[in-house]
């Protein structure tokens, strides 16, 4: 089966431009998850979404940051413009998420490696 | 105070050892509980659940403490391949977002 797919892996841009990154979750999940992690951090959320809908959008910068999960599968995150300070990894994951139990194992895909310049 | 708080170490052991990192967490409404392992470079991928009456899985043992909030993880036996960052990971309930330590770095050398 294949697991959480992202592109691109890396990407390079100057500051002030717009970039966008693209994940396609573990067929089924509907959870999605998009963090930003920064070098010597944790994963730190995002957006989070149950099937189309997002559900917590909190720490998204809504000022340069979006999200769309049109059709409850792929997603993209978009950064317009793009600051230094954007540089990190942005990782997208999935989850089946059981509303009866706690817990949910998430599954993530191998990133995408932000650099503004 | 951080949510969940982690040594960020490094943890530096020679092949054979036993280490233990520890974690705290602040919500006392955290219901689950995990480790993720983090190699160099790559996306992070569960280790374990961490269960309240603890569990072993080979040669690493997850323990929780509810009333002092905290969990650990022992690996006995460090192989190389071991080396990598733990991350201790708490969630709420179901469907709330997880939320992670920063992690512990280990280095196991031969």
């Amino acid at each position: 089966e294949a697991g959480v797919v992202q592109s691109p892996r890396y990407k390079i841009i100057e500051k002030k431009q717009p970039v966008a990154f693209w994940c396609n979750p573990i067929s089924g999940h509907n959870t999605l998850y998009w963090y930003r992690q920064n070098l010597g951090q944790g994963p730190e959320l995002l957006i989070r979404y149950e099937n189309e809908e997002a559900v917590d959008d909190s720490q998204l910068p809504k000022d340069r940051f979006s999200a769309e999960r049109l059709k409850g599968v792929d997603s993209t995150l978009k950064i317009q413009p793009a600051e230094l300070g954007d540089s990190a990894v942005y990782l997208c994951a999935s989850s089946l998420v059981a509303r009866t139990s706690g817990g949910n194992e998430q599954f993530f895909g191998p990133g995408t490696r932000l650099t503004v310049l | 105070r951080k949510e969940v708080e982690q040594d960020p170490g490094p943890f530096n052991v020679p092949e054979g050892a036993t280490v233990a990192f520890n974690c705290t967490y602040s919500n006392s409404a955290s219901q689950s509980f995990f480790w993720y392992r983090q190699d160099c470079r790559k996306e992070p991928k569960l280790l374990m659940s961490v269960y309240s009456s603890g569990n072993e899985d080979g040669r690493f043992t997850a323990q929780l403490n509810r009333a002092s909030q905290y969990i650990s993880l022992l690996i006995r036996d460090s192989k190389l391949s071991d080396s990598a960052t733990y991350l201790c990971v708490v969630n709420s309930w179901g469907n709330t977002p997880l939320v992670f330590g920063k992690g512990t770095r280990l280095s196991v050398i031969a």
